[in-house]
């Protein structure tokens, strides 16, 4: 009953900006948008997260519509090391399936 | 900083035996959380812990599986009897405070496989 939609594979070539979607049309007003990663074998890796205004780190940036209902993940220059499921959840706890992220030499 | 400690890594048992998971979350860490996931799916949270207490324990079957986590720092996930189906990898996740809106750092999870 995960509460997130994205879609299931994205493809990216190397050196250009990923940009993962992510529906969550059903979070309430103080749920906060999280955003993790999986390289296989390991555990999941925070990424970034954020309520209502963007947000940007070392690692990627995080844009959330203005009504919520939807937030866009930007990893700036793609690396072959960025190849990994990334999830989308809100709120905490509720992971989905996630976007299997291919970055294409 | 260390990070979330799970061991053992790997763990093979046969169906209807029991089997015991350890965590050692990251130090000041007050909320810990134990998630199940099987191949080609998200983590599912079983529990999670605030200090030595329970916050959330909704998805845990509880006919055979059991957590503690007596001191509010180490914890153990255990299974007793196991079946074919609990075969998945079993993360432990810990975080500052369960309602602080604080990431979770996951350890590199327990992978179990039933015979």
């Amino acid at each position: 009953d995960a509460k997130t939609t994205q879609p299931p594979s994205m493809d990216c070539a190397e050196g250009r900006a990923a940009n993962l979607p992510c529906n969550h049309s059903t979070i309430s007003g103080n749920e906060y948008v999280y955003w993790y990663r999986q390289i296989h074998s390991q555990g999941p890796q925070y990424i970034i997260h954020g309520l209502k205004n963007n947000e940007t780190n070392e690692m990627a940036s995080l844009i959330i519509t203005e009504d919520r209902k939807s937030s866009t993940l930007i990893l700036p220059h793609a690396t072959l090391r960025d190849t990994a499921v990334y999830y989308c959840i809100a709120p905490n706890l509720f992971f989905g399936t996630g976007t299997r992220l291919t970055v294409i030499p | 900083e260390a990070g979330v400690a799970q061991s053992p890594r790997y763990k093979i048992i046969e169906k209807r035996q029991s089997v015991a998971f350890w965590c050692n979350p990251i130090s000041g860490h007050a909320t810990l959380y134990w998630y199940q996931q099987i191949l080609g799916q998200g983590p599912k949270l079983l529990i999670q812990f605030q200090n030595n207490g329970v916050v959330d324990d909704s998805q845990l079957p509880k006919d055979r599986f059991s957590a503690e986590r007596l001191k509010g720092v180490d914890s153990t996930l255990k299974i007793q009897p196991a079946k074919l189906e609990d075969s998945a990898v079993y993360l432990c996740a810990s975080s500052l405070e369960w309602d602080s809106n604080q990431p979770q750092h996951f350890g590199d999870g327990t992978r179990l496989s039933i015979l």
